[in-house]
């Protein structure tokens, strides 16, 4: 969707080496999450944000941190990458409160030596 | 324990003819929501159908449909008239209300091929 952009697109790290996923949304909304996918399975919850400094574990937090100090914003970093974290990663971004709507970024695929 | 189970790997269909993919979850909440998401070989996450957990009526988007069976805990997609570019990858979903936030809980996903 227009609205949740992710960078990068593709990126490939060497063990151990640290980065930070970018995902930006001109939506306007409260809650933003970080899901990866990893082949045969469907997408899992890293982390979420339920607005500007608040953010909370997902399923699988281990491995990453997340902050938020912008609406806009909601970066997922890898500190000391594994070669267990290669897998797509999703931003997805959706209103506050009960609502079906949840926009999707492109995904950024990640591989990790 | 929540959970999403989608039994078919991989299924495939001749063009025009219609077929359904199979979603069976587990909740034990009683208000919670179930998706549809296609993902095409070019990676996006397209959002196809929702029905609410206290929808009555099996929910309809254009070709999709959704049968719900609550009694059951299925929520079977059909897709009415495939056509070649419904080829692609299949995701049912569940939404559940924890800590403060609604969560998506996926099945592994089904691989839909449709034939000419």
């Amino acid at each position: 969707n227009a609205g949740v952009t992710q960078t990068p697109k593709f990126q490939v790290l060497k063990t151990g080496q640290s980065m930070t996923l970018q995902c930006a949304q001109d939506m306007n909304h409260e809650y933003m999450s970080w899901y990866r996918q990893d082949p045969g399975m469907g997408l899992r919850l890293i982390h979420y944000s339920v607005g500007a400094g608040i953010t909370d574990q997902g399923e699988v937090p281990n491995g990453y941190n997340v902050s938020r100090s912008t609406t806009e914003d909601f970066p997922l970093r890898l500190l000391s990458a594994a070669p267990s974290q290669t897998s797509v990663y999703f931003c997805a971004v959706r209103p506050r409160g009960w609502s079906y709507e949840q926009y999707f970024g492109p995904g950024t695929r990640l591989t990790v030596t | 324990a929540q959970k999403i189970t989608q039994t078919q790997p991989g299924m495939f269909v001749q063009e025009k003819e219609a077929v359904t993919l199979d979603c069976t979850y587990d909740t034990s909440d009683q208000s919670y929501g179930l998706f549809w998401y296609k993902q095409p070989s070019s990676g996006e996450m397209i959002f196809l159908i929702y029905q609410g957990s206290y929808d009555e009526q099996n929910a309809t988007e254009g070709r999709y449909s959704l049968n719900f069976q609550k009694a059951r805990k299925s929520a079977n997609l059909v897709i009415s008239a495939s056509q070649l570019g419904d080829s692609a990858m299949y995701f049912c979903a569940m939404s559940i209300f924890s800590g403060g936030y609604n969560k998506l809980i996926f099945g592994a996903g089904t691989r839909l091929a449709v034939h000419p």
